[in-house]
């Protein structure tokens, strides 16, 4: 089983709208860290914005944040009043604490387009 | 430098030649990944590196691929009798940990080595 799924290949948004990129995960470990990295077209990975499993907030980072629903086990970014510069490939990661897979998993990502 | 430094940063090579990667990571960082990126793809993890313990080597996709980190610092990725489904970005990553705390500490890129084997 996929332990990150990203089930938008694409997203066309107008500009200054809101957008959700979704994402969901699989573990059993109570204790993981769920990560988002922006991928613009020069390929440099930028890391957005982090959730903690037992963080009690959703995490917000200026104009990003992230609609963490445990239960449903979900951890969708939110990015409000899109701009043209958030054109890029979007990536949910994951890292589990159990020894042995603390590895950070990658999803298979989410190109967004901003039209003007 | 500051942040992760990659090896050369594109690599031409002949099918069937060996060619090595590398990786500086940031200093003190004990975590250090490899990752795989065709193009317009998403990462696929090849292998990963915490301090002195053994490395995860469940995404090397096969035995042709080995990789090493010496003195917990510089990590070399070896790919032997390159093949043409070798051509791809080889990312590289690095994260800290603090006693022995890592679970929400970013990983830092680098900007990859693109190779490409004819």
């Amino acid at each position: 089983a996929q332990k990150i799924t990203q089930t938008q290949p694409g997203m066309f948004v107008q500009e200054k709208e809101a957008v959700t990129l979704d994402c969901t995960y699989d573990t059993s470990d109570p204790s993981y860290g769920l990560f988002w990295y922006k991928q613009p077209s020069s390929g440099e990975m930028i890391f957005l914005i982090y959730q903690g499993s037992y963080d009690q907030q959703n995490a917000t980072e200026g104009r990003y944040s992230l609609n963490f629903q445990k239960a449903r086990k979900s951890a969708n970014l939110v990015i409000s009043a899109s701009q043209l510069g958030d054109s890029a490939m979007y990536f949910c990661a994951m890292r589990e604490s159990d020894f042995g897979n603390e590895k950070l998993t990658f999803g298979t990502g989410t190109r967004l387009t901003i039209i003007p | 430098g500051a942040g992760v430094s990659q090896s050369p940063s594109n690599k031409v090579t002949e099918k069937g030649k060996d060619v090595e990667l590398r990786c500086d990571p940031i200093s003190g960082h004990t975590a250090l990944y490899w990752y795989r990126q065709s193009l317009g793809q998403g990462l696929e993890f090849l292998i990963y590196f915490q301090g002195n313990s053994a490395p995860d080597k469940s995404g090397l996709p096969s035995d042709r691929f080995s990789a090493e980190r010496t003195g917990g610092s510089v990590s070399t990725l070896t790919i032997q009798r390159t093949q043409q489904e070798d051509s791809a970005v080889y990312l590289c990553a690095s994260s800290p940990s603090d006693l022995g705390q890592y679970l929400h500490y970013e990983a830092f890129f680098g900007q990859g080595t693109r190779l490409t084997v004819v």
